[in-house]
């Protein structure tokens, strides 16, 4: 596998279900993000993780809890979402943190919440 | 607030003619702006990147050009080919505020044969 890789690529959920998306890096990078892509909107940051440490969190719901066991694996975690979390889910990694490092996506994860 | 602004949602242009995506910012701090390009069922892949003390950069038939005073930039793709065909996101940053990438939402090229 090369790039990053994102399981799963379709999910569908109940409001009282608990899920969780995975994601992977193999290139090496030391900072990763999880972005939403809702319809008709631009992606939105919810997370960064720089060296497995979270450095932002764009005022995210607690629903939403992300781990980051190690620099190459990056994990969401979903409880009692609602509808309007309905989105395109983004995973993407760079080699710093800076604001000039290229950051590399993933395929995504199409989330459906009923 | 949307920071980054892409006012054409698509654009449809001929294969073999050139290809213009436009972009507009209103952070002033932003110095660092990236053209990402998105297929159906893919996720964004890097396409070109312009930094603040540049005008112009050239990537094969790809072009950016960013005018800071305008607080615009555009991407130009020559000559446009069908496989051109995709989204087109605009993102900026400040190296300063590290971290984030805002984007724009996006407009959507066709390039008919």
């Amino acid at each position: 596998e090369t790039g990053v890789t994102q399981t799963p690529r379709h999910l569908v959920m109940g409001m009282t279900n608990k899920k969780s998306l995975k994601c992977e890096q193999h290139l090496g990078h030391n900072a990763m993000y999880w972005y939403k892509q809702s319809a008709k909107k631009p992606l939105e940051l919810m997370f960064v993780y720089s060296l497995e440490e979270r450095v932002e969190n764009n005022s995210v719901p607690s629903r939403f809890s992300p781990e980051c066991p190690n620099s190459s694996h990056l994990f969401l975690h979903l409880h009692t979402l609602q509808p309007e979390d309905s989105a395109l889910y983004l995973c993407a990694s760079s080699q710093g943190s800076s604001g000039t490092e290229t950051q590399y996506f993933g395929p995504g994860t199409r989330l459906l919440v009923l | 607030d949307q920071q980054v602004k892409q006012n054409s949602p698509s654009l449809s242009v001929q294969e073999g003619r050139i290809s213009i995506l436009n972009c507009d910012y209103t952070n002033s701090m932003f110095d660092y702006f990236l053209w990402y390009k998105k297929y159906p069922a893919e996720g964004p892949t890097f396409l070109i990147s312009i930094s603040s003390i540049k005008d112009k950069n050239e990537d094969g038939r790809f072009t950016v050009f960013l005018n800071k005073s305008a607080k615009h930039l555009s991407l130009h793709i020559v000559p446009s080919q069908p496989g051109d065909s995709a989204v087109y996101f605009c993102a900026a940053s400040a190296q300063d505020s590290g971290y984030a990438l805002n984007f724009g939402k996006g407009t959507s090229l066709l390039v008919t044969p």
